[in-house]
C-alpha cells in the first residue's frame, strides 16, 4: 500500500506562472488535507477537502490559491500569478479519521 | 482557536542519553488528540507517538514516551537512549473536532555521539 504521494518533489516557478501541486491519498482515504511549511514554521493549515467536496478552506488565502479533489484523480493545489511570498513546502496528508500520514511534500521555489 | 507551544527552539542530547521536549497547548475542547511528529532533512513528516485526550494512560511507543498533563495542557516528549538517528526537527500538533492539526514551531534536536 503506496503512502501519501506528491509531485512533483520540487517545483520552480517564475513571479507570474501557475502552480500545480498533486496529491493521491493513500489507497482507502477519502480525506485530503493540505498545509505549508514557511522556513523555520511548523505546518499551517490550508485546506481540507473529501472527494468533490471543499470542507474546510479556513487557511486559504483569499486569492489565487485553489483546491479540488475530484472523483477520479488526485488532489490538486493550484496557485496563480506565484509571489517569491509563496516559496514553501506543501504537504499533502490523507487520513480516513484521527491521525494522517503526510506525503513528503513539494518544495515550491519562487524566482 | 487553538495554540500550541513549543519553547525550546533547539535542544542537545548526548547519544544514548534521554531527552525531553516540551510543549503547551491551549483549547477549551475536551476531545481532542495530541501527536509529536519528527521531521529529518528529507522534509518527510513522521509520526512519531499520539495521545487521545481521553486516556489517563501515558502513550508509549519503544524508546518514545510522554507525559500528558491534561490540566496543566502539558504534553512532553520523552526520547530515551537517544540515537543519532533521532536527530530532527520535531513539532507538537493538536487536532480536536475541526480535525485540522495545529502545530508548534518545531524543536531541533542534535545529537551528539
Amino acid at each position: 500500500n503506496a503512502g501519501v504521494m506528491q509531485n512533483p518533489r520540487h517545483l520552480v516557478r517564475r513571479r507570474g506562472q501557475e502552480a500545480r501541486l498533486r496529491c493521491s491519498p493513500m489507497k482507502g482515504h477519502s480525506h485530503v488535507y493540505w498545509y505549508r511549511q514557511l522556513p523555520e514554521e511548523g505546518l499551517k493549515f490550508m485546506v481540507y477537502l473529501q472527494k468533490e467536496n471543499i470542507i474546510d478552506e479556513s487557511g486559504m488565502p483569499k486569492e489565487r490559491f485553489s483546491a479540488e479533489f475530484p472523483k477520479e484523480g488526485p488532489s490538486i493545489l493550484r496557485i496563480q500569478q506565484v509571489v517569491r511570498g509563496d516559496s514553501a513546502a506543501y504537504f499533502c496528508a490523507s487520513s480516513p479519521s484521527y491521525g494522517y500520514t503526510f506525503g513528503s511534500g513539494t518544495r515550491l521555489t519562487v524566482v | 482557536a487553538q495554540t500550541v507551544t513549543q519553547s525550546q527552539p533547539e535542544m542537545s542530547v548526548q547519544e544514548a542519553e534521554t531527552v525531553t521536549l516540551s510543549c503547551t497547548y491551549d483549547t477549551s475542547e475536551s476531545d481532542y488528540y495530541l501527536f509529536w511528529y519528527k521531521q529529518p532533512p528529507s522534509r518527510q513528516m513522521i509520526l512519531v507517538i499520539r495521545q487521545e485526550a481521553y486516556k489517563q494512560q501515558n502513550a508509549t511507543e519503544n524508546r518514545f514516551s510522554v507525559n500528558f498533563q491534561k490540566a496543566a495542557k502539558s504534553f512532553s516528549l520523552k526520547i530515551s537512549d537517544s540515537q543519532l538517528g533521532d536527530a530532527a526537527m520535531y513539532f507538537c500538533a493538536y487536532q480536536g473536532g475541526s480535525e485540522k492539526l495545529v502545530f508548534g514551531k518545531g524543536t531541533k534536536l542534535t545529537v551528539n555521539p
